[in-house]
């Protein structure tokens, strides 16, 4: 069966630092892993995917991800985090026609 | 292109009533899926629809029920409301010409439902 988890409920980055966003995932067979975003009372908006190869994968509002299969993971990332990047974040696997969500992260940019 | 309408954006009902929630997906689109988003529980997938076709369903009771018209358009309608029905509840289009597994989902602004 397939599962993602995002580790953190809450990640709190000072405005202009770098920021990290985790995911990890477990599935049969080559994933595809997707990055929403949703900012309070609108539904998700999409900012990346990864569906096969270059691992590293660059996605909207300078976001990007690096996908890394032995360590199973899909971690978010952006070099120099903005107060508007503050919202609440959902790693997404899919697979055989079933995509499953993980629980959401939410980031908190501190100004 | 106009994204994922959603009707209405809220509501309030009492226990035992039912409801009824619209998605209109983007033009073009043919893939509706609706989902649960609740504080505790995340995001969880109640039904996929393609082609007036129910897809994939997920672990929800069947007083969770929906269909789509030929237009595309989608209605999800839960019977006999209880309290913990009480959720945002989200809609996602696709277009799904690349398998859906990989299809990149365009979601709307949601339906929050309060059940008192």
């Amino acid at each position: 069966a397939q599962s993602v988890a995002q580790p953190e409920d809450q990640v709190n980055v000072a405005e202009g630092n770098p920021l990290t966003v985790k995911c990890t995932y477990s599935v049969s067979g080559n994933p595809y892993l997707f990055w929403y975003v949703q900012y309070p009372n609108r539904g998700l908006q999409f900012l990346l995917k990864y569906i096969t190869g270059d691992n590293l994968v660059k996605g909207s509002y300078g976001f990007e991800a690096e996908f890394n299969k032995s360590q199973t993971s899909f971690h978010l990332k952006k070099p120099s985090a903005l107060v508007s990047d503050s919202a609440l974040y959902f790693c997404a696997v899919s697979r055989d026609d079933k995509i499953i969500f993980g629980k959401g992260t939410r980031l908190h940019i501190l100004p | 292109k106009a994204g994922v309408t959603q009707t209405p954006r809220y509501l309030i009902k009492t226990r035992g009533q039912q409801v009824t929630l619209s998605c209109s997906p983007i033009s073009g689109h043919r893939s509706v899926s609706w989902y649960q988003q609740t504080p505790g529980q995340g995001l969880q997938f109640l039904f996929e629809y393609f082609s007036e076709t129910q897809r994939n369903k997920g672990n929800f009771p069947g007083r969770f029920s929906g269909r789509q018209f030929s237009n595309s358009r989608s209605e999800m309608n839960v019977s006999t409301l209880e309290l913990g029905d009480s959720a945002l509840y989200l809609c996602a289009s696709s277009a799904r010409t690349s398998g859906g597994a990989k299809d990149t989902q365009y979601f709307g602004p949601g339906t929050r439902l309060t059940v008192l």
